[in-house]
């Protein structure tokens, strides 16, 4: 069965470095999303990506934060210079379309990253 | 109010049991919802999707949306162990590309032997 894959599952960095958490979606799907967990916390958006552009993000994805598809089949998150507070799990998921069954989120297993 | 509320649980069950899981929203825009298995620090898995008021049924799992009542629940017959996990409800509104979901906060479900 397709499914979402993220690596890696454990980053650690130090304040101040970059990041780039990686997704593979689903390979026929067209929209992609990145949300974050804080631990004990709920599930939160952060961005939504479709045609090669981002089509809805929320105020936690500011400008230390970039999406993109570099290719075919990959999907990645940047975070510019990492905080404390950006410790969270990463969660990728991936959507086919926009009618029926096709709107169903698949997620991946999460990236867990955390900043020293 | 949250758009979206989840009583956090924990939930302890017999094996056997039924389980109700419920979730309240606020945004009368959210036209599909969503209910999510989470085990500890793993990915949301999809359980069930569901886009229209009424009884949606799969196996031991039946969902049921109150769009007039802005309520949803998650049934879960026949509870194993194995059903132990935490259930996020989620919901997302209608938007050209986007489809954003909202979460709740996730119940805590204990199902014992």
């Amino acid at each position: 069965e397709p499914e979402v894959t993220q690596t890696p599952s454990h980053q650690v960095t130090q304040m101040g470095q970059e990041v780039i958490l990686r997704c593979v979606p689903i390979s026929n799907h067209l929209y992609f999303y990145w949300y974050r967990q804080i631990l004990g916390q709920k599930v939160e958006f952060l961005v939504s990506f479709y045609n090669n552009e981002i089509s809805e993000k929320s105020e936690i994805f500011d400008d230390q934060f970039s999406v993109e598809r570099p290719d075919g089949s990959n999907f990645t998150l940047k975070i510019r210079s990492t905080k404390l507070e950006d410790s969270a799990m990463y969660f990728c998921a991936s959507r086919a379309g926009t009618s029926g069954s096709r709107n169903e989120q698949f997620f991946g297993p999460g990236t867990r990253l955390t900043v020293l | 109010q949250k758009e979206v509320e989840q009583d956090p649980g924990p939930l302890s069950v017999p094996e056997g049991a039924i389980v109700s899981l419920n979730c309240t929203y606020s945004n009368s825009a959210f036209q599909y919802f969503m209910w999510y298995r989470q085990y500890s620090r793993k990915g949301p898995e999809l359980l069930m999707y569901t886009y229209s008021s009424g009884n949606k049924e799969d196996g031991r799992f039946t969902a049921q949306v109150d769009k007039s009542s802005k309520y949803i629940s998650l049934f879960i017959r026949d509870s194993q162990p194995s059903d132990s996990a935490t259930y996020l409800c989620a919901m997302s509104a209608p938007l050209r590309g986007g489809n954003k979901l909202t979460f709740g906060t996730g119940t805590q479900l204990k199902v014992e032997l």
